[in-house]
């Protein structure tokens, strides 16, 4: 298996341009993860989904944060406008659903985003 | 949520074993006890989890204080490939997600 693909592994962008991170999760997973990194705050968790569905979306900092996720096997999460506090690694993450309570998270490489 | 404390860092030579500490004093009965690394430029990976009893898988062990309060991950011979960030987590069994504190970032001595 490939794990966790994300796309792309690095954005350089302009303050106010729409962004879009991608992530494929591991075939078979249903729990979807996506989190932010950054020196200050650390790894926060900004939203999960569950079969698809958003389960809790309490960490999305703002409306200019929205994710979706169409099928089992995409998501996106999208930042408009952008703005240079959002420079960050974004990371997303799956587990499976046999994996219950356990439910360790397989994590992708992340994507580095920077906005000038 | 439960927290956990960590030392902020530690150090260990390499090829010797490494204790690293988990303070969870709020534990509840139905936490688990997992611990994450996140190598350089890469994102987390699982490395082991518990309830109660020890664990031990190919990547380390972990130790568990016979009232749940504290743990311990043993890495039983740290190589250089070790030095990384290492979390731990309590996870509610009824819940889906975790939370990250900020960890213990491990250096490796040659």
């Amino acid at each position: 298996d490939a794990g966790v693909i994300q796309s792309p592994r690095h954005e350089v962008t302009e303050m106010g341009q729409e962004v879009t991170l991608r992530c494929k999760p591991i075939s078979g997973h249903d729990y979807l993860f996506w989190y932010r990194q950054t020196m200050m705050r650390g790894l926060e968790l900004l939203i999960y989904f569950n079969n698809n569905v958003p389960i809790d979306d309490s960490g999305m900092p703002e409306d200019r944060f929205s994710a979706k996720m169409p099928n089992a096997s995409f998501s996106t999460l999208k930042i408009q406008p952008s703005e240079p506090r959002d420079s960050a690694v974004y990371f997303c993450a799956s587990s499976a659903p046999d994996r219950a309570p356990y439910n360790e998270q397989f994590f992708g490489p992340g994507t580095r985003l920077t906005v000038l | 949520d439960a927290k956990t404390t960590q030392p902020n860092s530690m150090e260990s030579n390499e090829e010797e074993p490494v204790h690293l500490p988990c303070n969870h004093s709020t534990i509840s009965g139905t936490d688990y006890i997992h611990w994450y690394r996140q190598l350089p430029s890469q994102g987390p990976e699982y490395v082991i989890h518990g309830l109660t009893s020890n664990v031990n898988n190919r990547m380390a062990s972990l130790a568990i204080a016979e009232d749940r309060k504290s743990s311990t991950l043993i890495l039983h011979r740290a190589t250089l490939r070790d030095a990384a960030v290492y979390y731990c987590i309590l996870k509610e069994t009824s819940y889906d997600k975790v939370i990250f504190g900020p960890g213990t970032s491990l250096s490796v001595i040659p």
